[in-house]
């Protein structure tokens, strides 16, 4: 099944610990971006991803860090996570970036920072 | 820049009757517009999309929307709500100012259908 997957679906950290979420999809695509969603803000997109080794901030990057060492993956790292980061983040991935073809997006990772 | 403004962050509905849910956008290109549906704890799905073809558009769900340039709208409509169409509905306009087309979403409508 053609599907993009996130890890973990829930995570609760602690300010400071850096943590890592994971985006994989299985369909070749060659974008790949990740936004936050928050209470009447819609998605706002953090990075993006044209194709392995590319890589540039979207609307809110600060506090993430992103890598595309391989198409298929492209995760999401909190170096120091604060509780502003708390949020619903989602990846998403298109065949090409033009978004023609619309975008497939993973089922979301709902952090919490305390 | 291009934005996207939902009208409505609410609306509710009967079941069996219309919805209209209502989203202006703007933009400085021709814009590709599209709608997302999140149920409770899930993902986005892909309603429909426009992309300057046919500026009626069918999706999914029996879900459509109309491609207005001269007011700069893409309403979501359905002719008999159903209880599962309970959800939050995003309009989506596809932004090609950065060499690449960058999806730019609205707040959000969550619509709410009562028996």
């Amino acid at each position: 099944e053609a599907q993009v997957t996130q890890n973990p679906r829930y995570l609760i950290t602690v300010t400071g610990k850096k943590l890592t979420v994971t985006c994989s999809q299985n369909m070749n695509h060659e974008y790949m971006s990740w936004y936050r969603q928050d209470p009447g803000l819609g998605l706002r997109q953090i990075y993006y991803s044209m194709n392995v080794e590319v890589t540039d901030k979207g609307d809110v990057p600060e506090g993430y860090k992103v890598s595309r060492k391989e198409k298929r993956n492209f995760p999401l790292i909190l170096e120091s996570p604060s509780p502003n980061q708390t949020s619903l983040y989602f990846c998403a991935s298109s065949p090409e970036g033009q978004g023609l073809w619309g975008y497939t997006f993973g089922s979301g990772t709902r952090l919490t920072v305390v | 820049a291009q934005s996207v403004t939902q009208l409505d962050s609410h609306v509710s509905v009967s079941e069996g009757t219309p919805v209209l849910l209502r989203c202006n956008y703007s933009s400085s290109y021709s814009p590709s517009l599209f709608w997302y549906v999140q149920h409770p704890n899930k993902g986005l799905q892909l309603l429909l999309k426009y992309t300057s073809a046919a500026t009626l558009v069918k999706g999914i769900n029996g879900f459509e929307a109309e491609f207005k340039k001269s007011e700069t709208s893409f309403h979501l409509t359905k002719p008999s709500a159903h209880m599962s169409d309970a959800a939050e509905y995003f309009c989506v306009v596809s932004d090609g100012s950065g060499g690449y087309n960058k999806l730019i979403f609205g707040a959000g409508t969550r619509l709410a259908v009562h028996p």
